[in-house]
């Protein structure tokens, strides 16, 4: 069965700084990985998607990058604002499967 | 991406009562997931809808608690039969992008149940 696990539950930091989320997985024959971004009391947004065979993937000040045999992901934010104050999960699917498998997220705090 | 939108965005709902959520897309898509998010908690998926069959539903929900409803390629409705307080959650639908995968979801649907 396959498990994500997020660390840190929560981060807090000042404004400006760059920070480094991290996601594992204990089953590495995952079809994709995708990070998304929620706010309080409000529904996901997808940020970056990365498929099995890609290593990473950028969108503006982030990058995720996949070590899919290690089991592990990163999610790097660069300069962080305050507006990147969210919750942030990490989530798989499995080969044959769309269903994701959730980490339980890394709430961010970001300090003007 | 697709664009999502759910009804109701949030209710009060009595115990032993039952909630119907719809979900609407943009676009036509082959699968819809219905997720729950308990407080605290990451998100679970309930079950998949395809249009024109019956809905997958996973370990742990059944059919009877949450009957779905796929009429057509934009729409599905999810009811939360005979709740309880422990049912109180966020409800939120997903599809399936065309490229790579890529699942996007609805703002969710909040419940609350006394």
């Amino acid at each position: 069965k396959q498990e994500v696990t997020q660390i840190p539950a929560a981060l807090s930091v000042p404004e400006g700084e760059n920070l480094v989320l991290n996601c594992s997985f204990t089953d590495s024959a995952i079809y994709n990985l995708q990070w998304f971004r929620q706010d309080p009391g409000k529904g996901l947004t997808s940020l970056l998607l990365i498929q099995s065979s890609q290593r990473e993937q950028t969108s503006g000040r982030l990058n995720a990058s996949l070590d899919k045999s290690s089991g592990r992901s990163t999610l790097y934010i660069a300069a962080s604002q305050p507006g990147d104050s969210a919750t942030y999960l990490c989530a798989v699917t499995q080969g044959g499967s769309e269903k994701l498998v959730f980490g339980k997220g890394t709430k961010l705090t970001v300090n003007p | 991406s697709a664009v999502i939108s759910q009804k109701p965005s949030r209710d009060i709902c009595q115990r032993g009562t039952s909630l119907t959520i719809q979900c609407q897309v943009d676009s036509q898509v082959t699968m819809m997931f219905w997720y729950r998010q308990q407080p605290g908690q990451s998100l679970t998926l309930i079950a998949t809808a395809n249009q024109g069959s019956e809905a997958t539903y996973e370990s742990g929900f059944v059919i009877d608690k949450f009957p779905i409803s796929r009429p057509n390629l934009t729409f599905s409705t999810l009811t939360v039969s005979n709740m309880s307080p422990e049912d109180s959650s966020i409800y939120l639908c997903s599809v399936e992008g065309w490229q790579n995968n890529e699942q996007f979801f609805g703002p969710g649907t909040r419940l609350t149940v006394l």
